[in-house]
């Protein structure tokens, strides 16, 4: 049972353009997101997450949207630039009197941001 | 560097041989969480250490694996009698628990293990 599903497995974009990668959910559970980005032989690194509480959040080039009717949110970066590409990963945690911290994961959308 | 580190980064092994992989976590940080990734798919979680206490195994994480943390600080992954589906990137992430207002966990590089 894919609780985080990431339907796009890739993306190209030019550079300077807007990139936007997206993310659903099935888990109504979920109370905050994440998102990580990952470069070829190195962990995952944090990238900007939001709260169920609210529906936009922003850092920077990175603005992360949540659409929880939907059970939708997505990731816009302006402007893309060459060094974004990498592979990013949605990810969700559940929050409760016993939280444990773990998030689970989609399977990730390659960017590649082309100069 | 005060980051999550692995130990090995890669490892290769013959099937039926036994490996054990090492993660040193953020030293304040009382969480400490084990992936596994695979080619094409997202961290899958394995198991969850808060301080020396195991508090959750995930179903993928079979009889031939076991995970310690035995003083609450380095952690680590052992798996029997590999096989070539246990080949993958094992991540390790720690989180300093309680009153994170992002949720993050910080991931070390992962260990690498090839089952031949």
């Amino acid at each position: 049972d894919q609780q985080v599903k990431q339907n796009s497995p890739s993306l190209s974009v030019q550079e300077g353009r807007i990139s936007i990668l997206n993310c659903d959910y099935t888990n109504s559970m979920f109370d905050y997101f994440l998102w990580y980005k990952k470069y070829p032989a190195e962990g995952p690194t944090f990238l900007i997450s939001i709260s169920s509480i609210k529906d936009k959040n922003e850092d920077g080039r990175f603005t992360v949207f949540l659409n929880k009717s939907a059970k939708h949110l997505s990731l816009h970066i302006v402007p893309s630039q060459p060094g974004d590409s990498a592979v990013y990963f949605c990810a969700a945690g559940e929050g409760s009197s016993s939280n444990t911290g773990k998030l689970i994961f989609g399977q990730g959308t390659t960017l590649q941001v082309k100069p | 560097d005060t980051g999550v580190s692995q130990d090995p980064r890669h490892k290769i092994t013959k099937r039926g041989q036994n490996v054990t992989f090492r993660c040193d976590p953020i030293s304040e940080h009382n969480r400490l969480y084990w992936y596994r990734q695979t080619l094409g798919q997202g961290p899958e979680f394995l198991t969850y250490f808060q301080n020396e206490a195991q508090l959750e195994k995930s179903r993928l994480l079979s009889d031939r694996f076991s995970a310690e943390r035995p003083k609450g600080s380095f952690s680590t992954l052992e798996i029997q009698r590999t096989e070539q589906g246990d080949s993958a990137m094992y991540l390790c992430a720690s989180s300093p628990g309680s009153g994170t207002n992002t949720g993050e966990l910080f991931f070390g590089e992962g260990s690498r293990l090839t089952v031949l």
